[in-house]
């Protein structure tokens, strides 16, 4: 079935470092990729999606590109802030049950000042 | 700001006393989701409601229950509250069921039993 895997946490990094967190998926078709943002006590924020390959999807500095050769949608950022310490989620919908989202496990991020 | 909003944010119950938790939401989005995320975890979608057709998961157990009584309305019923069952429950959103559409999460409900 469909599924999502994403590089376990926590990771901890110094204020100003690059960040990425990877992500792989595993679907048949064509299905969308998102990455939501949960802060502490809050529910999920959409940050950014892609909807078909080579697709860059771009927000809050930060980046993702829809990779089918690699079956990938890493996160990326070239200068995280304390604010965004955060748990990162990894999702598809698959384009055979669009009404569904697959999430990854999660990935914490905790921003050093 | 148009929104989806959980009601109340922390409720406790006791161990098999049903509790109904709620959300409401002023996107006039036609699917709204609940989603159970335990500690560290993802969130594990329950059903969904696309409009008044109700889908529940295949793997969702009987004791949990959903009513839609209209577009802006959802209720998460829970008849039989297990130790098990204390969780964060997240409602979302989307305006159809389309893969290209995000769905509009709340803050969530975190629930504990007694």
């Amino acid at each position: 079935g469909d599924s999502v895997t994403q590089m376990e946490g926590p990771v901890t990094l110094s204020e100003e470092a690059f960040l990425t967190i990877n992500c792989t998926y595993t679907a048949t078709g064509y299905p969308s990729l998102f990455w939501y943002v949960q802060y502490p006590g809050e529910g999920l924020q959409l940050l950014l999606k892609a909807t078909k390959a080579d697709d860059k999807g771009s927000n809050k500095g930060f980046e993702a590109t829809y990779r089918k050769e690699t079956t990938s949608f890493h996160l990326e950022k070239g200068s995280v802030q304390v604010s965004d310490s955060a748990v990162y989620f990894c999702a598809l919908s698959p384009y055979s049950s669009a009404s569904k989202i697959i999430f990854g496990s999660g990935t914490r991020l905790s921003i050093r000042p | 700001d148009a929104m989806v909003i959980q009601n109340p944010r922390y409720q406790v119950t006791q161990f098999g006393k049903p509790v109904t938790l709620s959300c409401s939401q002023t996107l006039n989005h036609n699917v709204m989701y609940w989603y159970q995320q335990k500690s560290s975890q993802a969130p594990k979608l329950l059903f969904h409601y696309y409009d008044k057709d109700f889908n529940n998961e295949a793997d969702t157990p009987d004791n949990f229950q959903s009513r839609r009584p209209n577009t802006s309305f959802c209720f998460l019923d829970i008849r039989s509250p297990g130790l098990g069952d204390a969780a964060m429950y997240l409602c979302a959103t989307s305006r159809d069921p389309n893969s290209n559409q995000p769905q509009h999460f709340g803050d969530g409900t975190r629930l504990s039993i007694l």
